[in-house]
């Protein structure tokens, strides 16, 4: 089946800096990935649609600014955490549709926020 | 906006059958869909439904989609202690492809 990876699977940064996460779809082509967010204990929310070659779709309450994401290829698009703080500390999950078989989930990055 | 909830604990013992409840709000979601996630892990998609179907089956799992209720149901037979997990619904939005996805119910199996 489509295989989805993030990386990284966890990263641990200082606050104030920037963080990025990769999320790619290894064996097939996906125009629309979507970023979720999940806090410990609690379910994931949609923070984002990330379209290829044009600008992200923010859901309500995401500050675009601060979660910067970039879809530069069919197989690859990036979130950044900018001026992270320990507030930003969470699972980050992504998931990329194919066209033809439906939407897959990467394995999920943790960040922490020390 | 949609509202998708699930018991938050089940408790059951190896060999029993589990059943773990969803109900939703927004009517026009055209798949449903069950997940398991294990402490640390990703997402794994377990099975799903269609909007117009009321029941599938495959293998251990049994989906039941009763509509008019909008309630979700995801039966589990000879539940191992391999099952025990957090199982979360999802409906998508009809044209949209974004997942809504319920609270999450955390399985745990009694040996």
């Amino acid at each position: 089946g489509a295989v989805v990876s993030q990386h990284p699977s966890r990263v641990i940064c200082k606050s104030g800096t920037s963080v990025k996460i990769e999320c790619r779809s290894l064996d097939f082509q996906a125009t629309t990935m979507f970023w979720y967010r999940q806090f410990p204990k609690q379910s994931l929310m949609l923070m984002a649609t990330s379209n290829e070659g044009s600008k992200a779709t923010y859901e309500q309450g995401v500050e675009k600014d601060k979660f910067l994401i970039n879809h530069a290829s069919l197989t690859l698009s990036t979130l950044t955490v900018t001026s992270a703080h320990p507030e930003d500390s969470s699972f980050y999950i992504c998931s990329a549709r194919d066209k033809a078989s439906g939407q897959y989930f990467g394995p999920g990055t943790r960040l922490t926020v020390t | 906006g949609e509202d998708v909830e699930q018991s938050l604990f089940l408790s059951v013992r190896e060999g029993d059958s589990s059943v773990i409840n969803c109900t939703y709000t927004d009517s026009s979601s055209t798949y449903l869909y069950w997940y398991k996630q294990e402490p640390g892990a990703g997402l794994q998609l377990l099975t799903y439904i269609f909007s117009n179907m009321d029941m599938k089956q495959d293998q251990r799992l049994t989906v039941l989609l009763n509509k008019k209720d909008k309630h979700l149901s995801l039966r589990i037979a000879d539940t191992q202690t391999g099952d025990s997990a957090i199982y979360f619904c999802a409906g998508v939005t009809s044209g949209t492809y974004k997942y809504i996805f319920g609270t999450g119910t955390r399985l745990k199996v009694l040996a």
